[in-house]
């Protein structure tokens, strides 16, 4: 069982380049999510998914998409890179909040823009 | 909106010592859940302990212990016994129950050195 699989683990990209962070699991989860974590700062929603074909914008949301097309994968492209969006990202994913459910992350995408 | 504080930006204790990491949070629901991940160095977030606000008895998982203290609005983290491996940052995080979809919002953390 892998959990959450996130690629690439290491990005460098130029300003204007885009890209698309790879997130999957094989668990079943209906939740999907997003997050960025810069310095200093906790973890901030970008964008989630409560199941295929739907997806919403959570806290930053700008300079981002997301698609779900399958349960499994919830892919975030970057359409122009920005210096801005050099951070760590992190792909979670969760069957729900009841009792004793839990956020499932991945180990995270360390993305730099120059 | 809901905010999460973490007024302590370090904290340090002896290994084999008891420390205790602060949190408050604002919010105008009665229903959710508090949670603190542990980063280590590896950066992997690691769910040490989850509270249901309608629980008025305080979680304990191992070593690890919550005080909640929902009408002052704080949820501090105890551990007890530290050890080397304890060392990493500390995210308190606060979850809406009834709806769950807008995740969680992380406080800024706390970075707990361990003194062997």
């Amino acid at each position: 069982n892998a959990g959450v699989t996130q690629t690439p683990k290491f990005q460098v990209l130029k300003t204007g380049q885009s890209m698309t962070l790879q997130c999957a699991q094989d668990m079943n989860h209906e939740y999907m999510s997003w997050y960025r974590q810069d310095p200093g700062m906790g973890l901030r929603l970008i964008h989630y998914s409560v199941g295929a074909g739907i997806t919403d914008q959570g806290e930053v949301p700008n300079g981002y998409n997301v698609s779900r097309s399958t349960t499994e994968d919830f892919p975030l492209r970057l359409l122009s890179a920005a210096p801005s969006q050099t951070s760590v990202y992190f792909c979670a994913s969760t069957t729900g909040w009841a009792s004793n459910e839990k956020l499932f992350f991945g180990s995270g995408t360390q993305l730099s823009v120059l | 909106a809901q905010t999460v504080t973490q007024s302590q930006p370090e904290m340090s204790v002896q290994e084999a010592e008891t420390v205790t990491l602060s949190c408050t949070y604002d919010t105008s629901e009665s229903d959710y859940y508090l949670f603190w991940y542990k980063q280590p160095p590896s950066r992997q977030m690691i769910l040490v302990i989850r509270q249901e606000a309608y629980k008025q008895q305080n979680a304990t998982e191992n070593r690890f212990s919550v005080n909640f203290q929902k009408a002052a609005k704080s949820f501090s983290l105890k551990i007890s016994d530290s050890q080397l491996g304890d060392a990493a940052m500390y995210f308190c995080a606060y979850l809406y129950s009834g709806g769950g979809a807008d995740g969680l919002t992380f406080g800024k953390g706390t970075h707990l050195i361990i003194q062997p």
